[in-house]
């Protein structure tokens, strides 16, 4: 099981390059890591998964360093529609039991203006 | 949309009465999973399937709560004799195996209130 460790929460404003790190020091072989947003009242939405180096789409960016014990979510200029609760997972990419995607408390980012 | 679809989004029971919440998945995702989440904490997984098998059901808080697939399609998660305790919103994902990362989609989620 690969446990994830995050900050809890994180200030920052509007149009700033936002980082969050995920530390998962047991990652195994096959584990990919990825990261939901989720808003109040809403399911996760997925943001971006990796498994090693970086990893971008329209979203986001993930680095993932040589060790894969941890990785970075960033997200370039946020807006104040960013604030949310970010979660890291990591699983295996074929076998699914009930320590896999397991979730933490997530990090609650707040833009302010 | 052909995202993960849930039904219904609210809803308000009594104590001890059953409730039924409805997960219609990604068509052509074969793996549905069942998560509940209380507020200010991540989702909690419950139970999940592959096709119609039910491959984890352990992490169902209690004999209460049960689950089906019965055609592989979509999922029916049931809590009998509700207590307050069950508050919570009940949240339905799918994933498709074989999937490099195996990505799980999230419904919007069904919120039950139990007075």
């Amino acid at each position: 099981l690969a446990k994830t460790t995050q900050p809890i929460s994180m200030d920052s404003y509007e149009g700033q390059e936002v980082n969050i790190t995920c530390s998962h020091n047991n990652i195994a072989t096959n584990d990919y890591i990825t990261w939901y947003q989720q808003f109040p009242s809403q399911g996760p939405r997925f943001i971006i998964q990796g498994y090693k180096t970086k990893v971008t789409n329209e979203v986001a960016s993930l680095f993932i360093p040589a060790d894969r014990k941890s990785s970075t979510l960033s997200l370039p200029r946020v807006s104040l529609s960013d604030t949310a609760v970010y979660y890291c997972l990591v699983g295996d990419i074929e076998v699914y039991n009930n320590n896999d995607m397991r979730f933490g408390a997530g990090t609650r980012l707040t833009v302010k203006p | 949309d052909t995202g993960v679809s849930q039904d219904p989004r609210h809803k308000i029971t009594k104590r001890g009465q059953n409730v039924t919440f409805r997960c219609d998945p990604i068509s052509e995702h074969n793996r549905l999973y069942w998560y509940r989440q209380t507020l200010g904490q991540g989702p909690e997984f419950l139970t999940y399937f592959q096709n119609e098998a039910q491959l984890e059901k352990s992490r169902l808080l209690s004999d209460r709560f049960s689950a089906e697939r019965p055609k592989g399609s979509f999922s029916t998660l049931e809590i009998q004799r509700t207590e307050q305790g069950d508050s919570a919103m009940y949240l339905c994902a799918s994933s498709s195996q074989g999937e490099a990362g195996n990505t799980i989609y999230f419904g919007e989620g069904s919120w039950l209130t139990v007075v």
